[in-house]
């Protein structure tokens, strides 16, 4: 266990619909990174927030966003959902905003599987 | 931009055998981590590597990591069919996040 949590662990949903995944980092954590994976285009970045701020985006669509909140908390929302955003959602986790003059290991947690019908 | 490079992407071993994946990047990092992931399950940490000749092992598993050839292994000694997963590499810089490898996807057969 990482000790990062998600939620929910499945979500079946219809193209054309919004739905929010939720994230909470390990205690003491402060960045918060969320992946998607689907079975052909391997593990993806999308976006990743530290202590509440957007910190650095990667191949995410107008459609998705992400917020951290106060509590470090993180929501995804993804919106106007297509087929193609069936896939496994990975929120992560690392003490930093990056690595500097120390490592900054990111932990992963179980992911939210999604699938649009 | 960094670039992080495995291979092979996918890799039938026979039990018993050993074998070596390799990670190659593109800019210079001395921090190199190794994950395993099982099918539909999450990624798990599996070694931490971070210095020029920094080797550490795991039961069959041995992880190694040369910062100027900009290049890590995973060794993988006698495999066992426990061992089938995707193995990814990420690259640690400053000021941006891991960058991953695409993936090994290891099958160990009898």
């Amino acid at each position: 266990d990482s000790g990062v949590t998600q939620t929910p662990k499945h979500l079946i949903t219809a193209t054309g619909q919004r739905v929010t995944l939720r994230c909470s980092p390990r205690s003491g954590d402060l960045s918060v990174y969320w992946y998607q994976q689907s079975l052909d285009q391997g593990l993806q970045f999308l976006i990743q927030y530290y202590n509440g701020e957007e910190r650095a985006k990667g191949n995410i669509l107008e459609r998705f966003s992400a917020q951290q909140f106060p509590d470090l908390h993180s929501e995804l929302n993804l919106s106007s959902l297509e087929l193609g955003d069936s896939a496994l959602y990975f929120c992560a986790s690392s003490p930093r905003a990056s690595g500097g003059r120390t490592y900054n290991e990111q932990f992963f947690g179980p992911g939210t599987r999604l699938t649009v019908l | 931009e960094l670039k992080v490079e495995q291979n092979p992407l996918f890799l039938s071993m026979q039990e018993g055998k050993n074998y070596t994946i390799y990670c190659n990047y593109s800019t210079t990092s001395d921090r190199l981590y190794w994950y395993r992931q099982d099918p539909g399950k999450s990624l798990e940490s599996l070694f931490v590597l971070l210095s020029n000749g920094a080797v550490k092992q795991e039961g069959r598993l041995m992880a190694s990591l040369d910062t100027k050839a900009r290049l890590s292994t995973l060794h993988i000694t006698a495999a066992v069919h426990d061992l089938s997963a995707t193995y990814f590499c990420a690259v640690d810089m400053v000021n941006t996040p891991l960058v991953f490898g695409k993936g090994t996807r290891l099958s160990v057969i009898a």
